[in-house]
């Protein structure tokens, strides 16, 4: 059972748009989202991270919006460029003393020029 | 660049070959883990390391074995191989295991098997 749910599974925008990417999960445990990025031949970096007492937080062009209540959370690009152009994951950690996360499948994001 | 370090970056071998990835961080994190990448899916945990002792292993074939010889090292013996083992191996850090959800990764070694 998949624990962690990402959409769409990929996304093309133009340049200078708003990228978003959601994220939905069941687990009530879960107490850390970090979304990484990754791109082709190399390992996931950790680009932003959220926890559930906060509903949103932004840096740079990147922001994390959280729903407790819906148990959703999301990804928002914005003046998105084709730098960005990359796989994004999120991630929950299901229980911080135990190092397990669990990942969504990913959203390959496209950033046309 | 990337903090931690894996070695080699790619790697061909046969099922009946032994071969070993290594894994190095300087960041002072206490854990240490292994991921397994297949094309277009996330990374699948294999292994957790925590203080130098293994903590969690899911449920992985015996032919993957672990090695955590200091806390900046962090070895995966490989033997007899299938090929379907051929994945994009990484190898990840944290300050310990409690911060499980704040991942530093390597750039993984490409592993294939003939």
């Amino acid at each position: 059972q998949q624990q962690v749910k990402q959409s769409p599974q990929s996304l093309i925008v133009q340049k200078g748009g708003i990228s978003i990417i959601n994220c939905a999960y069941e687990n009530t445990a879960f107490d850390y989202f970090p979304w990484y990025q990754q791109f082709p031949g190399k390992g996931p970096a950790l680009l932003i991270a959220i926890r559930p007492d906060v509903s949103e937080k932004k840096e740079g062009r990147f922001t994390i919006s959280f729903n407790k209540s819906a148990k959703q959370f999301s990804l928002h690009i914005m003046d998105s460029q084709p730098g960005d152009s990359a796989t994004y994951f999120c991630a929950a950690s299901w229980d911080t003393n135990a190092g397990k996360s669990t990942f969504g499948d990913g959203t390959t994001l496209t950033v046309k020029p | 660049d990337t903090e931690v370090t894996q070695t080699p970056k790619h790697l061909v071998m046969g099922m009946t070959n032994k071969k070993s990835l290594k894994c190095e961080q300087h960041m002072g994190h206490r854990a240490m883990y292994w991921y397994k990448q297949k094309a277009k899916k996330p990374p699948e945990l294999m292994f957790v390391y925590s203080y130098e002792k293994l903590s969690i292993n899911e449920s992985v074939p015996s032919r993957f074995s672990p090695e955590c010889p200091n806390s900046s090292l962090l070895n995966l013996h490989l033997h007899a191989l299938q090929p379907e083992d051929s994945a994009l191996y990484l190898c990840a850090s944290s300050q310990d295991r409690g911060a499980g959800g704040e991942l530093f990764f390597g750039e993984g070694s490409r592993l294939t098997v003939l």
